[in-house]
């Protein structure tokens, strides 16, 4: 079956670093998404790998290793308005978004 | 874990048709259940909310007549969109959400490719 896993909650502190872990095994690849989803709002698109490496946009950068099937989602200098949940998703052979459940980001001051 | 499919996963029609997209939640009864239409890159414009057995409330925008929603009951949302033309050609997902309050989470559907010639 296909499935994507990822860690149902992280704790980190202001203005630290944290990397949100995202594995997944699918029938065909064509691409992997991070969203992030505060409370109650629809969710905002940060990023999109579809070859292997890292891809840095600003204080989010987002690394991709097929042959791994995996990836993370790296936030630096967190703020406060970085608490919100992050969604992992793979776009699969037939171009079928499934998803993870998401991790809930808690950050403390 | 909980799952939500959505039928048909792609749909190619003539301008002019309507199409109808089916959303189920599989395993849970849905509270609430959301339609988005996702732009190449872009984030997820959320269209729409229904509950079931109730009207859906749209967001700014959306044509309430085009883009028509039934939630008639509490594992079953259908998207219609009327009249397609194909600047309706979109990606469209769906979601759900069980529970209630502090404890309600949202799943996703994998998505409906709608291409309107």
């Amino acid at each position: 079956g296909q499935n994507i896993d990822q860690p149902t909650e992280m704790t980190a502190t202001e203005g630290a670093i944290v990397q949100i872990n995202c594995t997944y095994q699918t029938s065909g690849f064509n691409g992997l998404f991070w969203y992030q989803q505060h409370a109650g709002e629809a969710p905002t698109f940060l990023s999109y790998n579809v070859l292997d490496g890292l891809e840095e946009k600003g204080r989010f950068s987002s690394f991709l290793s097929r042959s791994k099937g995996y990836s993370y989602l790296l936030l630096k200098e967190l703020q406060m308005k970085d608490s919100a949940s992050y969604l992992c998703a793979v776009m699969d052979s037939n171009y079928q978004l499934i998803w993870g459940a998401g991790t809930k980001l808690i950050i403390k001051p | 874990g909980a799952v939500v499919s959505q039928h048909p996963s792609r749909v190619i029609c003539k301008s002019g048709t309507s199409v109808k997209i089916e959303c189920r939640s599989l395993d849970f009864q849905a509270t609430t259940m959301f339609w988005y239409r996702q732009f190449p890159k872009k984030s997820l414009m959320l269209m729409a909310t229904s509950n079931e057995g109730s009207k859906a409330t749209y967001e700014q925008g959306v044509e309430k007549d085009k883009f028509l929603i039934n939630h008639a009951s509490l594992t079953l949302s259908t998207l219609t969109v009327t009249s397609a033309h194909p600047e309706d050609s979109s990606f469209y997902i769906c979601s759900a959400r069980t529970g209630g309050g502090d404890t309600d989470t949202q799943y996703f559907g994998p998505g409906t490719r709608l291409t309107v010639l």
